[in-house]
């Protein structure tokens, strides 16, 4: 079985500072790895992944993620906040495992919310 | 580019109505997902489908039914709905590849009274 842990609800950084949303996953076999961020009334918009290759995977908007697979980890990142940034962001989760179905598995999400 | 709409919007329903969301995406994807959106709980797959005239149940698919009669379109129906489906529904698509990502709608909101 896959699952996805964001254990933090809420993030709060005060604009122009490093923020960082963090991740942690279960899977059976290899990870596929995404972010996604919700505005609101707004349906979910594609951020980054990672499938296989360098830890490091940079996407939209100047975020970034990492993926530590010792620590089962994929936290996002962004070296300098802005107050646009503001919203809820998702991580979602795919086993490459072949016996499991093409679903995504999403945490639960986190309202990041960054201050002027 | 529309990319995947869905209609209606918004809709509130009294309980034992029946009612079907519409979704269509005019990127060729095979894959497309019905998701429920509730505080708290991330999203959840109500059902999927990988290509046309194929479905199948994702995480919580009770009480409720889907058709994909067309590539571009994904139907989700609520036979008789509870207030237990008061929620936000997405739809997103997708190519087959592994690693595409899922692209989605903004959302059904669908009250139960």
């Amino acid at each position: 079985a896959q699952s996805v842990a964001q254990p933090e609800d809420q993030v709060n950084v005060a604009e122009g500072n490093p923020l960082t949303v963090k991740c942690t996953y279960s899977v059976s076999g290899n990870p596929y790895l995404f972010w996604y961020v919700q505005y609101p009334n707004r349906g979910l918009q594609f951020l980054l992944k990672y499938i296989t290759g360098d830890n490091l995977v940079k996407g939209s908007y100047g975020f970034e993620a990492e993926f530590n697979k010792s620590q089962t980890s994929f936290h996002l990142k962004k070296p300098s906040a802005l107050v646009s940034d503001s919203a809820l962001y998702f991580c979602a989760v795919r086993d490459s495992w072949a016996g499991s179905a093409r679903q995504l598995t999403f945490g639960s999400g986190t309202q990041l919310t960054v201050l002027p | 580019n529309a990319g995947v709409t869905q209609t209606p919007k918004f809709r509130v329903l009294k309980t034992g109505q029946s009612m079907t969301l519409l979704c269509a995406q005019d990127m060729n994807h095979e894959y497309m997902y019905w998701y429920r959106q509730d505080p708290g709980m991330g999203l959840r797959l109500i059902h999927y489908s990988v290509g046309e005239g194929t479905t199948a149940k994702g995480e919580v698919p009770d009480g409720y039914n889907v058709s994909r009669l067309k590539k571009q379109n994904f139907l989700l129906g609520l036979e008789s709905a509870a207030p237990s489906q008061t929620s936000v529904y997405f739809c997103a698509s997708s190519y087959p590849e592994v690693g595409q990502p899922q692209h989605f709608g903004d959302g059904t909101r669908l009250s139960i009274l």
